[in-house]
């Protein structure tokens, strides 16, 4: 069965230092989500992608955070410099893209513990 | 006030008893997800439904467009079904926002 996959599984990094997030959607899905999740409550939405495009980043913090789809598969999501409240666990999603039917599948997420 | 509510935010069951998780929300929605959540973090989703009720086994999920509020029901419960659900809405774009999940324990 098909599978979101995103690297690492865990990541430990001290705050001011740059990490990346890998995502790689199931084949065919064309819109991509990331999203951050603080324990204890439910993820947000970071970013989503149509394809290569930028379909909503209103809650991607821009000015540490940047994410890009180049050739509207893959995705990397990255935080410059990293800060102690960006401890959390980022899941990466993927659809088929198609509103009010549309079962997003999620990958098994990155631990982030900035230090 | 978020705009999804979800009730309670801990359950504690003994194995076998029947188990209601309630969802509230305050926005219009073009569906609304059910999703589960085990410990490490990965996510899998269990209904989507716009109107009306679905079964998947032993899981059964209800809405009510007019009172904006849907419930997630286990029945027999077991202590593989421990985990965190999660409800979820989907608004324009295929836009999901998440309640904070109900955290499930099954004793046996």
């Amino acid at each position: 069965e098909a599978e979101v996959a995103q690297s690492p599984r865990y990541k430990i990094t001290e705050k001011s230092q740059a990490v990346a997030f890998w995502c790689d959607p199931i084949s065919g899905h064309a819109t991509l989500y990331w999203y951050r999740q603080i324990l204890g409550q439910g993820p947000e939405l970071l970013v989503q992608f149509q394809d290569e495009s930028v379909v909503d980043d209103s809650q991607l913090p821009k000015d540490r955070f940047s994410a890009e789809r180049l050739k509207g598969v893959d995705s990397t999501l990255k935080i410059q410099p990293a800060e102690l409240g960006d401890s959390a666990m980022y899941l990466c999603a993927s659809s088929l893209g198609s509103p009010g039917a549309d079962t997003q599948y999620f990958g098994p997420g990155t631990r982030l513990t900035v230090l | 006030k978020n705009e999804v509510e979800q009730s309670p935010q801990n359950l504690t069951a003994q194995e076998g008893e029947f188990i209601t998780i309630n969802c509230s929300y305050s926005v219009g929605i073009s569906a609304l997800h059910w999703l589960q959540q085990h410990p490490g973090g990965g996510i899998v989703s269990l209904f989507m439904l716009s109107s009306g009720k679905k079964k998947h086994g032993r899981l059964i999920a209800t809405i009510n467009i007019q009172e904006k509020h849907s419930s997630l029901h286990i029945t027999a419960s077991h202590p593989r079904d421990s985990a965190v659900y999660i409800c979820a809405v989907e608004t324009s774009g295929s836009r999901l926002t998440f309640g904070e999940g109900t955290q499930l324990t099954v004793n046996p």
